[in-house]
This record gives structure tokens, sequence and C-alpha cells, in this order.
């Protein structure tokens, strides 16, 4: 499995954009990038997820590389409820059938400061 | 819409014992995966169970085994706890789309906490 480095921790002011970096050098053709968050005492919770376009939802916004091989996850106004950790993970989407396997790394701690 | 829901939310066991976590699903969700998290670390895939049987697993020993019911309900057994086996448990959920492929996300539980003393 192809794998991400994120760094350990980054800080952000409440209310500004958080723009939180991921490493994929390995990446494969068929990965997708997905990223989750996980909230103190809570199990983790899907963010967003892309394969080579930019994406955004409501929660946030993916930017890609054009040669895939980072990413980036925006958070345009950090809230305190965003204090997390977040995590970037390639799924491998070839095989169908494997649909529940995601290869969790250390993540990114997020701090928001009010 | 209930989410993905565990049990026991806390439980202390001794080593040697025996242990039985439990998860219901997303409603309208047919696959269900566990994952052991210890404190300060990212989630480590155990398995994954569709259609009943265990379809992939991680690199997690047979003192763990699984089982899914036909309602989609799943239980995680762990057999002669050692001390190691203290970790956050966290069950995901998700739907195999019918011949598609899945890219969508998986609903996590917020977890059942088991400490081996």
């Amino acid at each position: 499995d192809a794998k991400t480095t994120q760094p350990n921790s980054m800080e952000s002011n409440e209310e500004e954009p958080v723009h939180l970096p991921c490493n994929h050098s390995t990446i494969s053709g068929t990965d997708y990038i997905h990223w989750y968050r996980q909230l103190p005492s809570q199990g983790p919770e899907y963010v967003i997820h892309g394969l080579t376009s930019n994406v955004n939802n409501r929660m946030a916004s993916l930017a890609i590389a054009e040669d895939r091989k980072s990413s980036t996850l925006i958070l345009h106004r950090a809230t305190l409820r965003d204090a997390a950790v977040y995590y970037c993970i390639l799924r491998d989407i070839v095989d169908a059938g494997n649909t529940g396997k995601l290869i969790f790394g250390q993540g990114t701690t997020l701090q928001v400061k009010p | 819409d209930a989410g993905v829901t565990q049990s026991p939310t806390h439980l202390i066991k001794t080593r040697g014992q025996q242990v039985t976590l439990r998860c219901s699903p997303k409603s309208g969700h047919d696959t269900v995966s566990w994952y052991q998290q210890a404190l300060g670390q990212g989630p480590q895939f155990i398995f994954q169970y569709y259609e009943e049987e265990e379809r992939q697993r991680g690199n997690f020993p047979d003192r763990f085994s699984g089982h899914q019911f036909p309602n989609y309900s799943s239980e995680l057994n762990v057999n002669a706890l050692l001390l190691g086996d203290s970790a956050l448990y966290l069950c995901a959920s998700s739907l195999v789309p019918v011949g598609g492929i899945n890219t969508g996300e998986l609903f996590f539980g917020e977890g059942s906490r088991l400490t081996v003393l």
C-alpha cells in the first residue's frame, strides 16, 4: 500500500484558512486520496476524497497536485470544532471487494486558537 | 437515521479473559470493518466482513475473530487478552454498490474502550 507523509502538528487561528499538506509520492493511478478527521473521543469522520481534480464539499476543499504526488486539505475558516487529527489516506479502488480497509498513518494534529 | 452504534462503550478485563464487542452498522450498510486504535496512534485495520464472511484481514493474530449476522451487525471477539490489547476498538460500516466500485466513505462508530489489567 502506498504511504502518505503528513506533518505531526499544525496550529491555526480561529476563522482563518488552514492548509493541511500531504505527500504521497508513490501513489498509483488507481489510488483515490481520502481525508478523514478524528475529533477527541470520537471515531474518524470522512471529510473528502478525490482522484485527479480538485474537489469541494460543505466541509472542506481538496487540492490535488497535477502529478498527484501531493495534496492539500483546505479548511476555509477554521473553528474551534475543527481541532482534530486529520488523516490523509490512499485507497486503491481496483479491488472492489476491499471496501473497508483504510491505512491510517499518524495524521496531523490541528490546534485551533481562539 | 441511526449511525454506527457500538457496545459497550467502556469495559475492563483482566489478562487471559475473553471479550466480545458489538457493532450495528449504519442503516442500509452491508459491510462492517473493525479497527484497533492504541493511545496516540492511528487506527489499525483488523478485518472486514461482507455477506457474513471475513473478506480481508490485517496483521492481527487468530485471537482476534469476528462474526457478521444476517442483519449485517457484527461482533469482534478477542481471546486470551494481553495487556497490549488495551485500545479503542472502532467499527466502521459501508455499502458495496451493486456492480460498482466503492470509492465512498466509511462511517465509524465512537468505539469501545477496552482496558486490560
